[in-house]
């Protein structure tokens, strides 16, 4: 069965580095998306993504993050000067429409030292 | 905007047990519903959703979910637990015309021999 892969599973960075999430969305989909969960939190949404532009995003993407999708088949995400309370589980989907179901990936532990 | 409500923080169960988690939402128009569950370290994986027919509807590892418009909920069920149910559980709206998943707070469940 087709899924989401995300790399790396786990990052750990320096506040102020930059760093890049990466996605493979399932390879029919169009649709791709970022949510977030801090620990002990809720998810939240962060941003869609279609035709190679930004079609909804929340309060919390703000210009710090950045979405991309560089050829084919992956999806990233960008935090440019990461700080502390970015630390949280990065989880990747992709969907056909926008309205269908979205796919989850198994995330990316991000940790801001 | 769309908001979702998990009464049920926690929730242990014996084995074999019957097990209704509960799912409140709240949206002016009929929502898109979902369950989503969360083993420890990994993604969040689809369980069932509701668009529209039928309000009862089935999902993966036979659990089931009854969308209840005069109750605004949407409880997930399911009749005998297994050890490995062990989770936690997270209910999402969709709204038309929008792209994002509101997520409920998660409910987990532990299951008891």
């Amino acid at each position: 069965e087709p899924e989401v892969t995300q790399t790396p599973s786990h990052q750990v960075t320096q506040m102020g580095q930059e760093v890049i999430l990466r996605c493979v969305p399932i390879s029919n989909h169009l649709y791709f998306y970022w949510y977030r969960q801090i620990l002990g939190q809720k998810v939240e949404f962060l941003v869609s993504f279609y035709n190679n532009e930004i079609s909804e995003k929340s309060e919390i993407f703000d210009d710090q993050f950045s979405v991309e999708r560089p050829d084919g088949s992956n999806f990233t995400l960008k935090i440019r000067s990461t700080k502390l309370e970015d630390s949280a589980m990065y989880f990747c989907a992709s969907s056909e429409s926008g309205m269908e179901t979205q796919y989850f990936g198994p995330g990316t532990r991000l940790l801001v030292l | 905007a769309q908001s979702v409500t998990q009464p049920d923080i926690h929730i242990t169960v014996s084995e074999g047990a019957s097990l209704e988690l509960r799912c409140n939402y709240s949206y002016g128009a009929t929502p898109y519903l979902f369950w989503y569950v969360q083993s420890p370290g990994q993604g969040l994986q689809l369980l069932l959703k509701y668009f529209s027919g039928d309000t009862l509807v089935q999902g993966i590892k036979g659990f089931e979910a009854e969308f209840k418009r005069s109750q605004s909920s949407f409880n997930l069920r399911k009749p005998s637990v297994h050890w490995s149910d062990a989770a936690e559980y997270f209910c999402a709206v969709g709204a038309a015309g929008r792209r994002a998943l509101t997520f409920g707070s998660g409910t987990r469940l532990q299951v008891q021999p």
